[in-house]
């Protein structure tokens, strides 16, 4: 294991629902990122957090709304979703400022397989 | 526009044999690049880092490459198992940054 949990691994939800997918590491990191995998396309990193501020909104729609409450804990909120939203959800963390840029690995969950029906 | 490729199609090797994966960029100048291994199911897992001043980097039966020329990374890996079939994924950092940017990635498929 990396030290990085996701939950749920996977979740079904409708257009109209709103749900959570929750991030926990446990490897004293203080940067933490959100991307969506989805099939035969590259990694696309939707949202990065350093020491709980978010430095990083790649231009995700805002039907994806990210929450920080510590530099352990990152949550991405889903609301209103499309069903061209379905993917694998990844969260990261890396040591961020303290390991300084481009040294900066980033340690994976395991992902959250999402289908919005 | 910037882009990274890697080859789309999968790699069939026997065991035994060296492995290469390639890993092509335009339009970028990176500081950094990494290689990621990636099974089915999973998260990346982080492997080889190296810098745009080294040529060469090893771990074990991996090698990595880097050719800021010809904008090319090349992955090997040698005495391959069928442990190691999986999708390896390379992604660029440039200086002063920690945003990852990702390859579609290469599927390896070692045949025992």
């Amino acid at each position: 294991e990396t030290g990085v949990t996701q939950t749920p691994r996977h979740l079904v939800m409708g257009m109209t629902n709103k749900k959570s997918l929750k991030c926990e590491q446990h490897l004293g990191h203080n940067a933490m990122y959100w991307y969506k995998q989805s099939a035969k396309k590259p990694l696309e990193l939707m949202f990065v957090y350093n020491f709980k501020e978010q430095t990083e909104n790649n231009s995700v729609p805002s039907r994806f709304s990210p929450e920080c409450p510590n530099s352990s804990h990152l949550f991405l909120h889903l609301h209103t979703l499309q069903p061209e939203d379905s993917a694998l959800y990844l969260c990261a963390s890396s040591l961020g400022l303290a390991g300084g840029p481009g040294t900066d690995t980033q340690y994976f969950g395991p992902g959250t397989r999402l289908t919005v029906l | 526009s910037q882009k990274i490729e890697q080859n789309s199609e999968a790699l069939n090797i026997q065991e035994g044999k060296t492995a290469t994966l390639t890993c092509n960029y335009t339009n970028y100048s990176p500081a950094y690049l990494q290689w990621y291994r990636q099974d089915p199911g999973r998260g990346p897992v982080f492997l080889l880092l190296i810098r745009e001043n080294e040529k060469e980097k090893r771990k074990e039966r991996l090698k990595v490459t880097f050719d800021t020329t010809l904008k090319q990374s090349l992955f090997h890996i040698t005495a391959s198992q069928p442990a190691d079939s999986a999708t390896y994924l390379c992604a660029l950092l440039m200086d002063s940054s920690y945003k990852l940017i990702f390859g579609s990635g290469t599927r390896l498929l070692v045949r025992p």
